[in-house]
């Protein structure tokens, strides 16, 4: 079964453009999160979509947003870029049943470094 | 705010030692996993504890779960260079569904030297 897919794993931006990340989860897993990992703040958590519905949501500002789509695969989309939104984004899977538990099945990431 | 404290933040052995990472919160989970990323990809799952003072065997690794469902320890037995990456714990709220959202702990760097 393949893994979690994000694309692009790399990108360089400037301060005040937009960028948008794709992820596709791993089939049947239709709960898709997205984190932000820094070496300073660690892995925080963005936001997570079931159904094409946010459920949840982190403490981010409103320039970070996301979306699904009808077949699981989902976008997040950052506007008008700053220095501090340089980092690793991480989207990760979970399969059905585990809200609970909280399995996470993560992808390799995409690394945004906004110059 | 619910918190995890990983330590040590560094460890740095040699291949053939024991090694010990601690995750301590004041605050009850109801889950707590364990993670293991290595530089350039993905965090990867390597165990899940859902009852206090449970205790999981994944080959070299014994995990624990505190009684009080507040800390989990990662014992390593013989390390190997293999072992080397992110350690990471990460927890489920008491009382609620994750909806895909896990605190994490900062993490502990784990470098096996041959």
């Amino acid at each position: 079964k393949a893994g979690v897919t994000q694309t692009p794993r790399y990108l360089i931006k400037t301060r005040g453009q937009q960028v948008t990340l794709s992820c596709s989860p791993i089939s049947g897993h239709r709960s898709v999160s997205w984190y932000q990992q820094t070496p300073g703040q660690g892995l925080q958590f963005l936001f997570e979509y079931f159904s094409e519905t946010q459920r949840n949501k982190g403490n981010f500002p409103g320039r970070f947003s996301g979306r699904q789509f009808s077949n699981s695969r989902s976008e997040m989309n950052v506007s008008t870029l700053e220095l501090g939104d340089s980092a690793l984004y991480l989207c990760a899977s979970s399969p059905p049943g585990t809200g609970n538990t909280g399995e996470l099945f993560f992808g390799e990431g995409s690394r945004l470094t906004v110059l | 705010t619910q918190l995890l404290e990983q330590s040590p933040q560094f460890l740095s052995i040699q291949e053939g030692e024991n090694l010990t990472v601690y995750c301590n919160s004041s605050s009850v989970f109801s889950s707590l996993q364990w993670y293991r990323q290595e530089p350039g990809e993905g965090p990867v799952l390597l165990v899940t504890v859902v009852t206090g003072g449970e205790v999981k065997k994944l080959k070299r690794l014994t995990f624990q779960f505190g009684d009080a469902r507040k800390d989990s320890s990662l014992h390593i037995t013989a390390a190997q260079p293999g072992d080397t990456g992110l350690y990471l714990c990460a927890g489920v709220g008491a009382g609620g569904t994750s909806y895909g959202k896990l605190t994490f702990g900062q993490g502990t760097i784990l470098t096996v030297h041959p």
